[in-house]
């Protein structure tokens, strides 16, 4: 079975802030893939980034980091100099190389305050 | 217009009354799936689609019916709505079904069971 923890519920940071969105994961196939969406308040589900299992390299774009660690079963989210704008739920989701793309497991997501 | 249409975007309705989610993609997608979200619980699986005419069940189905006749469309119906079914309902697709897919979301429709 997979799992998918987001541990923070809530994240509230001022502006300007680095804030780092924890997600830790379980699973049992060997390849595997690791999404991050981004819920902004108007509501629709924006696909942020994927991963695959076999590739561990930390990925960066523009204020946006991600923190890949096979051996703590960890993808955590990055976002340096935070902007109101970033205010969101961010989801972390797990899915398995065979597992059906819309059968993803999703953490029940982070939500981001920022403070102007 | 490209990309996932769901309508209505917001609804109200009765217990006990019939209600359809409307859900339309644009990009011939193979796969399609109806997710409920709510708080505290994430985004969880009600039903998908991996072409026309093939539907199966996801997490939640219970209460739920889908359909799909034509590869572009995936109806949601809640035959007897329920107050624990006030929710946000998302319709998604992916153009395969592995694992690496990337899931494409509609808007959202929120829908409130009085």
């Amino acid at each position: 079975a997979q799992k998918v923890t987001q541990a923070q519920t809530e994240i509230s940071v001022v502006e300007k802030e680095d804030v780092t969105l924890d997600c830790v994961y379980e699973t049992r196939d060997t390849t595997y893939y690791l999404f991050w969406y981004k819920q902004p308040p108007s509501g629709e589900l924006v696909f942020l980034i994927r991963r695959n299992s076999f590739d561990e390299q930390n990925e960066i774009s523009g204020r946006y980091s991600w923190n890949f660690q096979k051996s703590t079963s960890s993808f955590n989210f990055t976002i340096t100099a935070s902007q109101v704008v970033d205010s969101a739920v961010y989801f972390c989701a797990l899915s398995g190389l065979n597992t059906n793309a819309g059968k993803s497991t999703f953490g029940d997501g982070t939500t981001l305050t920022v403070k102007p | 217009d490209a990309g996932i249409t769901q309508s209505p975007r917001y609804k109200i309705t009765e217990t006990g009354r019939q209600v359809t989610l409307m859900c339309h993609q644009t990009w011939s997608h193979s796969y399609m799936f109806w997710y409920r979200q709510d708080l505290g619980h994430g985004l969880r699986l009600i039903y998908y689609s991996a072409a026309a005419d093939i539907t199966d069940k996801g997490e939640v189905p219970d209460g739920y019916v889908v359909s799909r006749s034509k590869t572009e469309n995936f109806p949601l119906t809640l035959e007897s709505a329920t107050r624990s079914q006030t929710s946000v309902y998302f319709c998604a697709s992916s153009e395969y079904s592995s694992g690496a897919n990337v899931l494409t979301f509609g808007a959202g429709s929120r829908l409130t069971v009085l």
